[in-house]
């Protein structure tokens, strides 16, 4: 099965900080890497589908990248209502795996 | 709009049973692929099960053999029947709507499964 190692599990930035996160899978999953965010106590909420592509609806301040088996996940300017728990997700052979998830707080 | 509304979770002891419904409206079960992805108190996400169009079903290893998802076209809802459950098991179960078999676009708010006794 495919591992997916997300980094860094925590930080915190400031308002306005660019804000960036990494997931690195143990194999090649060309592009089928998703990015959620999950405020608390709240189902978690698409952001980033097929590694690049930003969900409807979603500000344009995040954005994806990457293929392979490394990703990136960035918010160009921070702002309070990010704060968030955010997850990456892949699909490799009818089988899906989350990263363990990086918490955001504003400093 | 789609909605997804789960229920059926609670606190039941190990070794016990429980059925998770996820009842649909705006989409319609039958033609989409559905999931189960549950979280344990303050940890991460964990997917379950997925049902295909078809009849295909897929689990994570953690519980093959002991889960079942399952569906109602008639009632457009989905279920998880939950046997043999263990402490680890306890966690919030979320349905979600698969979208080209590689991501969750529409999930429910969740229900709450309690293993212990």
């Amino acid at each position: 099965d495919i591992q997916m190692t997300q980094s860094p599990s925590s930080l915190s930035a400031s308002v306005g900080d660019r804000v960036t996160i990494t997931c690195q899978a143990s194999q090649d999953i060309s592009n089928y890497l998703n990015w959620y965010q999950q405020k608390s106590g709240k189902a978690p909420k698409l952001l980033i589908y097929d590694a690049s592509n930003l969900e409807t609806g979603v500000p344009s301040r995040f954005s994806g990248s990457g293929s392979g088996t490394d990703f990136t996940f960035t918010i160009s300017s921070l702002q309070p209502e990010d704060i968030a728990t955010y997850y990456c997700q892949q699909y490799d052979n009818l089988l899906y795996t989350f990263g363990q998830g990086t918490k955001v707080e504003i400093k | 709009e789609v909605q997804l509304v789960e229920s059926g979770g609670g606190l039941v002891q190990p070794g016990g049973s429980l059925r998770l419904s996820c009842a649909a409206s705006g989409l319609t079960v039958s033609i989409n692929y559905m999931s189960w992805v549950r979280q344990a108190p303050g940890k991460g996400l964990e997917w379950v099960s997925v049902i295909y169009s078809g009849e295909s079903t897929y689990y994570a290893d953690s519980v093959k053999g002991r889960f079942t998802i399952s569906r109602d076209n008639s009632k457009n809802t989905l279920y998880l029947q939950m046997n043999s459950l263990r402490a680890e098991d306890t966690a919030v179960y979320y349905c979600a709507r698969v979208r080209s078999a590689t991501n969750f676009d529409y999930w429910g708010q969740g229900t709450l499964v309690t293993v212990s006794s």
